[in-house]
Parts: C-alpha cells; sequence; structure tokens
C-alpha cells in the first residue's frame, strides 16, 4: 500500500524554538507539499517541490522553510515557533500533471505553547 | 482571494437521504476537479474527480455534478451513511499539479 508518512501525530513545542516536520513517501512521486489545516480557513499551501532541491513558495510561506535533499523526503522547518503556528500540518505528493491527485499523509498536530 | 469557495461550514443529513455538498470557483482556467474527506486526526482521502471536460461522474453512492458556466461543482452522496460523517474539501486545479482546496463542509449523518 502507498504511503505518505509523517514522523510525528503530536508535537508540542515552546515559543521560539526551532521545530522539523518530517515527510517520507514511497511512491517514487515527483512532487511533494505542505499544507496546514485550520477551522474556517481549509488547506493553505506552505509550500510545495516539483523535484530534488527545487521548492517553491504556496500561499503563507513565512515563518517556515522547507528542504528536500532526496525525492523521498520533504521537511517542513518553522525557523522559531510561534503559538500563531498552532495548527494541523498535512504532508502530501503526487506525479505527473493535473490529472492527478495528492496522497496526504496522516497529518502532525503542532501545538505552539 | 478565495478561488475555491465551499460557502456551508456544516452540513446534517439523515442517514438514508441524500447528501449535497457544493462548492463554487472563481477561475475559468481551472479544468480538475476533486473531493476528498477527512476524518478528524487524520490525512484527506481522495474521493472522486472530474476533468472539465465532462459534466457527470460517478462512484457507486457518489456522484460529482459539474457547471461550468455556472463555475459550480456539487457532490451528491446517495444514500447517506452514518460513516460519510465527515469534513469534505473541493479542490482544484489549472492543469497544474498544484491543487487550490476550499475550506471545507462538514457532513454529520445522523442514524
Amino acid at each position: 500500500d502507498v504511503k505518505v508518512t509523517q514522523s510525528s501525530r503530536y508535537l508540542v513545542k515552546r515559543t521560539g524554538e526551532k521545530v522539523f516536520l518530517e515527510c517520507v513517501q514511497d511512491m517514487d512521486h515527483e512532487n511533494m507539499f505542505w499544507y496546514r489545516q485550520d477551522p474556517g480557513l481549509g488547506l493553505r499551501l506552505i509550500y510545495f517541490s516539483y523535484d530534488v532541491k527545487m521548492k517553491e513558495k504556496g500561499d503563507i510561506p513565512e515563518g517556515y522553510s522547507v528542504s528536500r535533499e532526496k525525492k523521498e523526503r520533504f521537511s517542513l522547518i518553522l525557523e522559531s515557533a510561534s503559538t500563531n503556528q498552532t495548527s494541523m500540518y498535512l504532508c502530501a505528493s503526487s506525479t505527473g500533471g493535473g490529472n492527478y491527485g495528492y496522497t496526504f499523509g496522516s497529518g502532525t498536530r503542532l501545538t505552539v505553547v | 482571494d478565495q478561488q475555491v469557495k465551499q460557502n456551508s461550514p456544516s452540513l446534517s443529513v439523515q442517514e438514508g437521504r441524500i447528501s449535497i455538498l457544493n462548492c463554487d470557483y472563481t477561475n475559468s482556467m481551472f479544468d480538475y476537479f476533486l473531493w476528498y474527506k477527512k476524518y478528524p486526526a487524520e490525512g484527506p482521502t481522495f474521493l472522486i474527480s472530474i476533468s472539465s471536460i465532462k459534466d457527470k461522474n460517478e462512484d457507486g453512492r457518489f456522484t460529482v455534478f459539474l457547471n461550468k458556466s455556472a463555475k459550480h461543482l456539487s457532490l451528491h452522496i446517495v444514500p447517506s451513511q452514518p460513516g460519510d460523517s465527515a469534513v469534505y474539501f473541493c479542490a482544484a486545479s489549472a492543469g497544474t499539479y498544484k491543487y487550490i482546496f476550499g475550506t471545507g463542509t462538514r457532513l454529520k449523518v445522523l442514524a
């Protein structure tokens, strides 16, 4: 069964900490994405990557960075965590063009205190 | 500017009846649309898709309708079951691998 695996289901971090969220896919997908989900705001794209070492900003990149050193792994980095980054973070991957949807991971619920 | 809108944040339906979830979009370049279902503490899972060259796609109890002139799509679930209770997201793409998601509609199917 194909999978997108997010390393943590729940995380609690302190304000100002540097936070790493890891995502691994086993489908050899070219494209990987990081979204956050907040009530009433839906899924908002933070960053995406269409190839190793390539990245593009999504709609809300401020306060975040990403790393894609290997095709299967896409990391989201919160440089200095703040309380407004408390959210559900979802990683997804896809292949090809627009006719292919995403496969999502199970999500990481991050709480910044 | 929200390009994909789900104007109903929640919907309650009796078991066995039809559930209709709506989605509006503003970008006429969108050519592929998806519906995802999300349970709490889980990632969204793909439900059904439709290309802009079609106006209907059916998969079991789930049917998606696309009205391009109105820039509107809808998801019909017949008959609705308690296990269908979840948040439903529509998403749209303009010929790329990047999808824009709506804000979601929480469906509650009452037994």
